[in-house]
């Protein structure tokens, strides 16, 4: 089916450990964003990728890292986890960005930082 | 700035009973809205969106929003609840190259 495709669905880091979140999408959509959703504050913004070859800085980048492998893959790095990035973390893309097609969101990593 | 409010945490309907959820935005030129829902442990679906003309829009599962620009509200809708639509949903407004959540609302069916 086509879609986003996120990996892992769940992973457990220990404070100091680096990890990379995987996101592919099979749609030929330009922009793909990466949100994280806390309890009771909605997703907020990490990075996006308006198209392949670029990258911009949301509303909370710190302590994240994003690559823009091509057009289908965009990935999400934390270098050193900590606690409060304990978190879901959802993929999504869209044809363009600022256009109104909305998003096709994948169905998320659930990280535990301990 | 760009900001969206869900002025609801929680609502709680019987099945059979009409729902509306409410949305204000705050934009300065006409946005793009969206309605998206969540279902417990899975990612986001789009129901609705609005970006122009008529300003009454149809979404799926029986459910419809309402564009009001002089009260900038993006209300959704359901005239009849199921069990099925119990679940947490999402108003967003795109705006420039990014989209704007509100913190959600959650929406427990009893029946």
């Amino acid at each position: 089916n086509a879609g986003v495709t996120q990996t892992p669905k769940f992973q457990v880091l220990k404070t100091g450990q680096s990890m990379t979140l995987q996101c592919a999408q099979d749609m030929n959509h330009n922009s793909m964003y990466w949100y994280r959703q806390d309890p009771g504050m909605g997703l907020r913004l990490i990075y996006y990728s308006a198209s392949e070859g670029t990258t911009d800085k949301g509303e909370v980048p710190n302590g994240y890292n994003v690559s823009r492998l091509n057009k289908r893959e965009f990935s999400l790095r934390l270098e050193s986890a900590a606690p409060s990035q304990t978190s879901v973390y959802f993929c999504a893309s869209t044809p363009h960005a600022g256009d109104a097609y909305g998003y096709t969101f994948g169905s998320g990593t659930r990280l535990t930082v301990v | 700035a760009q900001s969206v409010t869900q002025p609801d945490i929680h609502i709680t309907v019987s099945e059979g009973a009409s729902l509306e959820l409410r949305c204000n935005y705050s934009y300065g030129a006409t946005p793009y809205l969206f309605w998206y829902v969540q279902s417990p442990g899975q990612g986001l679906q789009l129901l609705l969106k609005y970006f122009s003309g008529d300003t009454l829009v149809q979404g799926i599962k029986g459910f419809e929003a309402e564009f009001k620009r002089s009260q900038s509200s993006f209300n959704l809708r359901k005239p009849s609840v199921h069990w099925s639509d119990a679940a947490e949903y999402f108003c967003a407004v795109g705006a420039g190259n990014q989209f704007y959540f509100g913190t959600g609302t959650s929406l427990t069916v009893i029946p």
